[in-house]
């Protein structure tokens, strides 16, 4: 059966500290990795990542996968209070679905 | 530039009543989808309209119907609901997943069953 399994479920740390979120997934036909971030309501995109070892970045944030070892982590440095959300990782395996990790939520304390 | 709305944002119905979600879109996408999302479960797929004029079943359909009315429009329809369908339900669109952003969501609608 195809999962997405996210690690860690909650992690609580200080402003300015660097966080790691992992994903790592079984899925028959992969496509591609993607990262999301929730707050309050919809989730917005971040990240789709298709090839290992090549690390996507955008400001703080940066995501690589590993096709290989079927894992792929998210990196924020310098957290800061609005980095708190809950962040969600998919795989597509098909052209129209996705199959989505239960999400890691993420306190970042002043 | 409104991306994707969905109503109404909560609704509270009674075992056995039917409502219709409804999802608009305004970025000319040809994919839409339906999700709900449950505590501890993520996001999962109840039916998606690869294009106009299309609808497949996805992970979790049963309890469900669905209608892409036009490009624009993709409602989802429970006829008759039950406790089980308590869960916030988000809809979605997107060009394509070989472009590189992704989906678009609406931002959700809280339903509870009673």
């Amino acid at each position: 059966e195809d999962k997405v399994v996210q690690s860690p479920l909650s992690l609580v740390v200080h402003e300015g500290d660097t966080v790691t979120l992992n994903c790592s997934y079984e899925v028959t036909n992969f496509r591609s990795l993607l990262w999301y971030k929730q707050e309050k309501k919809a989730p917005t995109f971040l990240f789709m990542l298709t090839s290992s070892g090549i690390e996507k970045k955008s400001g703080r944030l940066s995501s690589i996968l590993d096709k290989k070892e079927l894992f792929s982590i998210l990196n924020i440095t310098a957290t800061q209070t609005g980095d708190s959300a809950v962040y969600l990782c998919a795989v597509r395996h098909s052209n129209y679905q996705l199959i989505w990790g239960a999400g890691t939520k993420l306190i970042i304390k002043p | 530039n409104a991306g994707v709305t969905q109503t109404p944002k909560f609704q509270v119905l009674k075992t056995g009543q039917s409502m219709t979600l409804q999802c608009a879109q305004d970025m000319n996408h040809n994919s839409m989808y339906w999700y709900r999302q449950d505590p501890g479960m993520g996001l999962r797929l109840i039916y998606y309209s690869a294009s106009e004029g299309t609808t497949d079943k996805g992970e979790v359909p049963n309890g469900y119907n669905v209608s892409r009315l036009n490009k624009r429009e993709f409602s989802l329809r429970l006829e008759s609901a039950a406790p089980s369908q308590t869960s916030v339900y988000f809809c979605a669109s997107g060009q394509g997943l070989d472009i590189n952003y992704g989906y678009t969501f609406g931002s959700g609608t809280r339903l509870t069953v009673v």
